[in-house]
C-alpha cells in the first residue's frame, strides 16, 4: 500500500459525456502525476500538479484538464469523452516534482 | 527512436533462475530511471530506481545503468512464481516545471515452477 488512494475504482460512461476522477496523495507528498493507460501498453503521461499548478502536460488534448487542492489531492477532468478514452486512469503521488513517484490503485474507465 | 523501449516478452524463466530484463532510452529520459512490477489489473508497484552509472541492489533485486550505452536493466535472482508480471521501465527527464516520467511498454514476465 502506497497511501495513494483514487476514486471511483471503476466508472462506465457514454461518449460525449464528461467525467471527474480523484486522487488522495499519500501524506507530506505535494505533486501529483496523472496517466492513462490503455490495455497492453505503458502508462502514458497526462499532465503533473506541483504545489497546485500544473508543472508539465503530456501530449493530451486540452479536454483533459486538472486541479490540485490545498491539502494536495487532485482531480483529473475529461469532457466529451471518446471510445479511445477507454483505460486505466493512474495517479502517482510524489515528495516533488522530480521524485520518485507512487501509485494509487487507478480508475478503470470504459466509454460506450 | 521511442524514448524507452522494452521487449514486450513474454519472458519465461523456471523457478529458481535469474530473470534479465532489459530496456533502452533516449537522450531525453536520462535523469533518473524506475521499475515498477504490475500485476494483471493492478496499478505498477516502485521495486527500483537508480540514478548514477553502475550497480543498485535491493535483496534479490539488481538494477543495472550503463548511461554511454543508454541502457537499464533489472535483474531478478532466485525467481518466484509470485514474480510472474508486467515490469515496466520507466525514464524521468525534462527541466524543473516539465519533468515526467516516460514508460515503455512493459516485459511480461512468467515464472515457472
Amino acid at each position: 500500500e502506497t497511501g495513494v488512494t483514487q476514486s471511483p475504482t471503476h466508472l462506465i460512461k457514454t461518449r460525449g459525456q464528461q467525467v471527474t476522477l480523484r486522487c488522495s496523495s499519500q501524506s507530506g507528498h505535494n505533486t501529483v502525476s496523472w496517466y492513462q493507460q490503455a490495455l497492453g501498453q505503458g502508462p502514458q503521461f497526462i499532465f503533473q500538479y506541483y504545489r497546485e499548478e500544473e508543472n508539465g502536460r503530456g501530449n493530451f488534448p486540452p479536454r483533459f484538464s486538472g486541479l490540485q487542492f490545498p491539502n494536495y489531492s487532485s482531480e483529473l477532468n475529461v469532457n466529451a469523452l471518446e471510445l479511445d478514452d477507454s483505460a486505466l486512469y493512474l495517479c502517482a503521488s510524489s515528495l516533488g516534482e522530480q521524485e520518485t513517484q507512487y501509485f494509487g490503485p487507478g480508475t478503470r474507465l470504459l466509454v460506450l | 527512436q521511442k524514448e524507452v523501449e522494452q521487449n514486450s516478452g513474454p519472458l519465461s524463466v523456471p523457478e529458481g533462475a535469474i530473470a534479465s530484463l532489459n530496456c533502452t532510452y533516449s537522450d531525453r529520459v536520462s535523469q533518473s530511471f524506475f521499475w515498477y512490477r504490475q500485476y494483471s489489473g493492478k496499478s505498477p508497484e516502485l521495486i527500483m530506481s537508480i540514478y548514477s552509472n553502475g550497480d543498485k541492489e535491493d535483496g534479490r533485486f539488481t538494477a543495472q545503468l550503463n548511461k554511454a550505452s543508454q541502457y537499464v536493466s533489472l535483474l531478478i535472482r532466485d525467481s518466484q512464481p509470485s514474480d510472474s508480471a508486467t515490469y515496466l521501465c520507466a525514464g524521468g527527464g525534462g527541466r524543473a516545471g516539465s519533468y515526467q516520467l516516460t514508460f515503455g511498454k512493459g516485459t511480461k514476465l512468467s515464472v515457472i515452477p
